[in-house]
């Protein structure tokens, strides 16, 4: 059954560096999103991106965030200067349209120190 | 805004059925789903209903949906301790982009 991968399964950066999580949606999937789980609370919602550009995002996506799909296959989240707060497991999400079913990764863990 | 609410914790014997509980805010959901998370894993699609669904059944799992209350089931038959795991609640947005999830309610299954 086809999959959505992220990578890497953890990071590990200093704070005020920047990061560039990687997800691989599946391949006939045209809503894409990201989300996020800091340890022991509820799965938030970031951002979601469709035609290129951004359909929804959250209070969480300031503009120390911003995500690309820099080409067909792969879609990225990049925190330009992290801090300590963003520590957390990112979740990618892909769908085949709007509001049908969500698939997701298995999460990359990000630690900042 | 919208809502997920869950309870944190429910605790079954193994070949026991267990009923996950979840209430939702936003009426005008489409689509309700339940994802389940193992320790260090993501989030795995079980099932979801569609909003004008009372119920589905999917092998052991049977979903519930009561739109006038705004309550979502989730019935696992014959519980075997795989199924020891954090199950989400979550509603689709109604404009489609996002998915709200519930706090998980964590199933311990006792041998």
């Amino acid at each position: 059954e086809p999959e959505v991968t992220q990578t890497p399964s953890h990071q590990v950066t200093q704070m005020g560096q920047e990061v560039i999580l990687r997800c691989v949606p599946i391949s006939n999937h045209l809503y894409f999103y990201w989300y996020r789980q800091i340890l022991g609370q509820k799965v938030e919602f970031l951002v979601s991106f469709y035609n290129n550009e951004i359909s929804e995002k959250s209070e969480i996506f300031d503009d120390q965030f911003s995500v690309e799909r820099p080409d067909g296959s792969n879609f990225t989240l990049k925190i330009r200067s992290t801090k300590l707060e963003d520590s957390a497991m990112y979740f990618c999400a892909s769908s085949e349209a709007g509001q049908l079913a969500q698939h997701f990764g298995d999460g990359t863990r990000l630690s900042i120190l | 805004g919208e809502d997920v609410e869950q309870s944190l914790f429910l605790s079954v014997r193994e070949g026991d059925s267990s009923v996950i509980n979840c209430t939702y805010t936003d009426s005008s959901s489409t689509y309700l789903y339940w994802y389940k998370q193992e320790p260090g894993a993501g989030l795995q699609l079980l099932t979801y209903i569609f909003s004008n669904m009372d119920m589905k059944q999917d092998q052991r799992l049977t979903v519930l949906l009561n739109k006038k209350d705004k309550h979502l089931s989730l019935r696992i038959a014959d519980t075997q301790t795989g199924d020891s795991a954090i199950y989400f609640c979550a509603e689709a947005d109604t404009g489609g982009f996002k998915t709200i999830f519930g706090a998980g309610t964590r199933l311990f299954v006792k041998a």
